[in-house]
């Protein structure tokens, strides 16, 4: 258990649709990263979040948003879902900025468009 | 720009025998490279890091991978095999860390008795 959880594991929704994926940290890690892994794109970084604020973007569409509570939990937007969204999303926590600690993962939010 | 590729999709290795994968990058700036693991329907796990300290990293489970700028590699080792290494491998380049990492396409090790 990397003591990183995340909500729901699964979830199945139809094309148009918006849905919220949920990743609350490691206790006492600071920041937040959110991946896609797909089977046509592969795995992606999609956004980082550090202490509530932005801090790296990566291949995330603009119909994708997140954000970092002050309880430092993360959550994903996904609207005007379409059948090419379906695939594992991923957050992981690491204690700082990134690079220099360790990073741990979740067990991830599988996502199936109809 | 960066990008990595890893040779192979799939690596097949008897137990106890070496592990090798590799991991070739291409980075415009002194890179940041990473190994991760996934056990099949589990999420990911990192291996190791280089973050431009020693060239010869040790990570966990046995795993090492070694810098090599001249060949742009980062191949993954481990002695001996073991049943419970069998997983999907990603290498993956990045600028300054974990965020903006660009990652391969995977190598599925699987370790045969």
């Amino acid at each position: 258990d990397s003591g990183v959880t995340q909500t729901p594991k699964h979830l199945i929704t139809a094309t148009g649709q918006r849905v919220t994926l949920r990743c609350s940290p490691r206790s006492g890690d600071l920041s937040v990263y959110w991946y896609q892994q797909s089977l046509d794109q592969g795995l992606q970084f999609l956004i980082q979040y550090y202490n509530g604020e932005e801090r790296a973007k990566g291949n995330i569409l603009e119909r994708f948003s997140a954000q970092q509570f002050p309880d430092l939990h993360s959550e994903l937007n996904l609207s005007s879902l379409e059948l090419g969204d379906s695939a594992l999303y991923f957050c992981a926590s690491s204690v700082d900025k990134g690079g220099s600690e360790t990073q741990y993962f979740g067990p991830g939010t599988r996502l199936l468009v109809l | 720009a960066q990008s990595v590729t890893q040779l192979g999709s799939h690596v097949s290795v008897s137990e106890g025998a070496l592990v090798l994968l590799r991991c070739n990058y291409s980075s415009s700036v002194p890179p940041y490279l990473f190994w991760y693991v996934q056990y099949p329907n589990q999420g990911l796990q990192l291996l190791l890091k280089y973050t431009s300290a020693a060239t010869l990293v040790k990570g966990i489970n046995g795993f090492e991978a070694e810098f090599k700028k001249s060949e742009t590699s980062f191949h993954l080792t481990k002695p001996s095999a073991h049943m419970s290494d069998a997983a999907e491998y990603f290498c993956a380049v990045g600028s300054g860390g974990y965020q903006k990492v660009t990652f391969g396409t995977g190598t599925k090790l699987q370790v045969i008795p």
